[in-house]
């Protein structure tokens, strides 16, 4: 089965810098996202993305968060200037259309921590 | 808006022994509801979905859950577990239109115990 691919899958941070988290969604996928996990919480939806633009997002991404999809493969998540609350496990996902009945295929996670 | 409660944290059951994973949920338009596995060191996967007509849904692995309508309740079950079950679990919904967003429980992790 094709899968979404995450890189890095750890990264360590100092409070205040910048990180650009990447993800590879399936190639034929038009819908993308990023969820996150705080350790012991909830998986909580960050953002959505279709056709060069955010369709929706939460309260928790507010202006230090950005998306991005350069180059037509990557999609990234930039968080401008971390926060040690920032730190939490980074979901990215993708599906073929905006049916809502349709399952999102995640990638394995990019665990992001900030000191 | 909707929300997701998952009644336990940490399941530990043994080895061929049944097991169910609670779910329950409030929305004030009606969902699509979905169990999510993750496996150590893996994404999120698809382990069924509930969308209409039979509230008896079957999924991998031997999985299945029942849809509950006057309970709210999406709970999970298989009859015998293995090793190779031990994950973490989620429940997730979502509204059957408008936002697109999967509103997930806290999740339950499944220690399989030999």
């Amino acid at each position: 089965e094709p899968e979404v691919t995450q890189t890095p899958s750890h990264q360590v941070t100092q409070m205040g810098q910048e990180v650009i988290l990447r993800c590879v969604p399936i190639s034929n996928h038009l819908y993308f996202y990023w969820y996150r996990q705080i350790l012991g919480q909830k998986v909580e939806f960050l953002v959505s993305f279709y056709n060069n633009e955010i369709s929706e997002k939460s309260e928790i991404f507010d202006d230090q968060f950005s998306v991005e999809r350069p180059d037509g493969s990557n999609f990234t998540l930039k968080i401008r200037s971390t926060k040690l609350e920032d730190s939490a496990m980074y979901f990215c996902a993708s599906k073929p259309t905006g049916a809502p009945n349709e399952k999102l295929f995640f990638g394995s996670g990019t665990q992001l921590s900030v000191l | 808006a909707q929300s997701v409660t998952q009644l336990d944290s940490q399941v530990p059951v043994f080895e061929e022994a049944p097991v169910e994973l609670r779910c329950n949920y409030s929305s004030s338009v009606s969902v699509y509801l979905f169990w999510y596995v993750q496996y150590p060191n893996q994404g999120l996967q698809l382990l069924l979905k509930y969308l209409s007509g039979s509230t008896l849904v079957k999924g991998i692995n031997g999985f299945e859950a029942e849809f509950n309508k006057s309970q709210t309740s999406f709970h999970l079950r298989k009859p015998s577990v293995h090793i190779s079950d031990t994950a973490e679990y989620f429940c997730a919904v979502r509204p059957l239109q408008g936002a697109q967003k999967l509103v997930f429980g806290q999740g339950t992790r499944l220690t399989i115990n030999p």
